[in-house]
């Protein structure tokens, strides 16, 4: 149990064009989903938090209109890379959690971003 | 220590060997410690979730031992396989279940 899938698992892009990515938990209701990044030889870095019909909260440095993040039900949340760059292009990956603190993130399997 | 360390950064050992690593976090308003295994081109897996001081936990041959005064966690493998190759990973959770993970531990079983 408790699977998220992330989808593409890899996308090529030109520069400035949108890239949209989708989380999805597979077999639970996911309450809160997170969206983080990793640049290389990097640790995974928290880019925003997202409940179910709210508005993301982002960290301190994540551009929120670059960064789109939809958070339309239980099971699905969707990034969007807006006029991506190459300096966007980094493994993006999202997590999913059932309930709310001190619980298990459920991590999808990420998605390689490559912009042109 | 600010942010989450672990150590070492990689580490080889041969099939059978027992193995340990540590994850260093800060110990100031301490609220929970996750540990994943994360294996190249899957999703990292969720191996525990510790809250209290004291608290040992174990899933099969992986056990892990938590320090929340002096702001530690040790993971421990016993009788290494290969099939345990991968990259451990530490996480801090902080108020809003916001995780700030370390850079990783990649394991490598030599069989």
């Amino acid at each position: 149990g408790a699977v998220v899938s992330q989808h593409p698992s890899w996308v090529i892009c030109k520069s400035g064009t949108s890239v949209k990515i989708e989380c999805r938990s597979l077999d639970f209701q996911a309450t809160t989903m997170f969206w983080y990044r990793q640049f290389p030889k990097q640790s995974l870095m928290l880019m925003a938090t997202s409940n179910e019909g709210s508005k993301a909260t982002y960290e301190q440095g994540v551009e929120k209109d670059k960064f789109l993040i939809n958070h339309a039900s239980l099971t699905l949340s969707t990034l969007t890379v807006t006029s991506a760059h190459p300096e966007d292009s980094s493994f993006y990956i999202c997590s999913a959690q059932a309930g709310s603190g001190r619980e298990t993130q459920y991590f999808g399997p990420g998605t390689r971003l490559l912009v042109l | 220590i600010l942010n989450v360390e672990q150590s070492p950064q990689s580490l080889h050992v041969q099939e059978g060997d027992s193995t340990n690593f540590t994850c260093s976090f800060p110990s100031s308003n301490f609220y929970a410690l996750h540990w994943y295994r994360w294996e190249t081109a899957k999703s990292p897996e969720a191996l525990f979730v510790m809250t209290l001081n004291g608290d040992e936990k174990k899933k099969g041959r992986i056990s892990a031992t938590l320090n929340t005064k002096e702001g530690y966690s040790y993971l421990y493998i016993k009788g290494s396989q290969p099939e345990d190759s991968a990259t451990y990973l530490c996480a801090r959770e902080t108020s809003g279940s916001r995780l700030t993970f370390g850079e990783g531990t990649q394991l490598t079983v030599n069989p």
